[in-house]
């Protein structure tokens, strides 16, 4: 089957400090993966979505600028949240398809618990 | 835009099917998911029906797919302990490629 691995799993950090969430499809290569986050009790809200070799492509109301996504290559994609705050408090998770597959099956990552103080 | 919704809570007792329903505005929907959320982990995609079905059965999971209502419901016979957990429906369409839209979670629970 196809793995979704995301670093870290949880991540503690100060308030105004940068922290950085990767996202790696372990064996299969995806030219387009996907950014969630998820509050305590609620849904996956889509964040935005990641091209490989290309600008990501963000939902309404989430500010490129503070959630910056890269897709360096077939296998990775980052999401770095920029001078965080307590509301960026999350779960975040990231899910790929794998590239050329008909079926549209997206695999998530188990997702990162960001907590910020 | 793109809506997805269901019941954010259920009890059903141990032995007893479990039925989760959910309801789309997406006409366009190609894939219509359900996706098993235990605590503290990540997804787990249960199964998934494309739009040109009605139905789908994969052991003791049964998907109901009412297209022109656009409605779906997940089945789940004989219900364990196990099965407790978030289920979450989940669109996308053909012409938005991978996007998927997900609803609120049916949060399941089972009582001896």
């Amino acid at each position: 089957g196809a793995v979704v691995s995301q670093h870290p799993s949880r991540v503690i950090c100060k308030s105004g400090t940068s922290v950085k969430i990767e996202c790696r499809s372990l064996d299969f290569q995806a030219t387009t993966m996907f950014w969630y986050r998820q509050f305590p009790k609620q849904s996956l809200m889509l964040m935005a979505t990641s091209n490989e070799g290309s600008k990501a492509t963000y939902e309404q109301g989430v500010e490129k600028d503070k959630f910056l996504i890269n897709h360096a290559s077939l296998t990775l994609s980052t999401l770095t949240v920029t001078s965080a705050h307590p509301e960026d408090s999350s779960f975040y998770i990231c899910s790929a398809p794998r590239a050329g597959d008909r079926n549209n099956e997206q695999f998530f990552g188990p997702g990162t618990r960001l907590t910020v103080l | 835009g793109e809506d997805v919704e269901q019941s954010l809570f259920l009890s059903v007792r141990e032995g007893d099917s479990s039925v989760i329903n959910c309801t789309y505005t997406d006409s366009s929907s190609t894939y219509l998911y359900w996706y098993k959320q235990e605590p503290g982990a990540g997804l787990q995609l249960l199964t998934y029906i494309f739009s040109n079905m009605d139905m789908k059965q994969d052991q003791r999971l049964t998907v109901l797919l009412n297209k022109k209502d656009k409605h779906l419901s997940l089945r789940i016979a004989d219900t364990q302990t196990g099965d407790s957990a978030i289920y979450f429906c989940a669109e996308s369409s053909y012409s938005s490629a991978s996007k998927i839209i997900f609803g609120s979670g049916t949060r399941l629970s089972i009582r001896p």
